[in-house]
């Protein structure tokens, strides 16, 4: 199948500062990329849809200037995490489609953000 | 709304035993219905789909899933369970009018026992 590499995969920082994690399809240009939430034991929740070359699309709650989405190429998409703060501590995963409906989503491997 | 259900938490099964992992769903328009894997501290892995055709479908390590359409089911089955297939499990459905977006189940926690 095809790879998305998310880096990095963990990461620890301090209150007020921000973070940018990259999510990079290798070997396949990827019309759409995702970002999810996922807290401890529970389930994925979408943050938002990023197209290249589009704003992202948020879901409903997700502050888009809190965390923002860059779609800057077919394969890399990047998530800022700005003035983050302790509560935004949680594990992030990307995954990427080729736009075609009849093929599965690639996930990256996720980052653990640690805010302290 | 499209919303996919998985009934349990937990799913315990002794090693060498078939295991079942339930999944229901609620779509308009045609079901694009998958199974992923997730391993602790890792992203998804995916495991298998359904998109149209034979309702029984085969996937990675051995697993499979049964589309049945009249109740809205796609539970995920292998025969014979191993204790590297604990794990947590994802059923996801993606609305079949043209998004790509993924709808995710709660999760079910697989556990194998030796």
């Amino acid at each position: 199948g095809a790879v998305v590499s998310q880096h990095p995969s963990w990461v620890i920082c301090k209150s007020g500062t921000s973070v940018k994690i990259e999510c990079r399809s290798l070997d396949f240009q990827a019309t759409t990329m995702f970002w999810y939430r996922q807290f401890p034991k529970q389930s994925l929740m979408l943050m938002a849809t990023s197209n290249e070359g589009s704003k992202a699309t948020y879901e409903q709650g997700v502050e888009k200037d809190k965390f923002l989405i860059n779609h800057a190429s077919l394969t890399l998409s990047t998530l800022t995490v700005t003035s983050a703060h302790p509560e935004d501590s949680s594990f992030y995963i990307c995954s990427a489609t080729r736009g075609d409906p009849n093929t599965e989503a690639f996930f990256g491997q996720g980052t653990r953000l640690t805010v302290v | 709304a499209q919303s996919v259900a998985q009934p349990e938490d937990q799913v315990n099964v002794a090693e060498g035993n078939p295991l079942t992992v339930k999944c229901t769903y609620s779509v308009s328009g045609n079901p694009y219905l998958f199974w992923y894997v997730q391993y602790p501290n890792r992203g998804l892995q995916f495991l298998l789909k359904y998109i149209t055709g034979d309702n029984l479908v085969k996937g990675s390590y051995g697993f499979e899933a049964e589309f049945n359409k009249s109740q809205t089911s796609f539970h995920l089955k292998k025969p014979s369970a191993l204790v590297s297939d604990s794990a947590l499990y994802f059923c996801a459905v993606r609305d079949g009018r043209g998004t790509d977006k993924l709808i995710f189940g709660t999760g079910t926690r697989l556990q194998v026992f030796p």
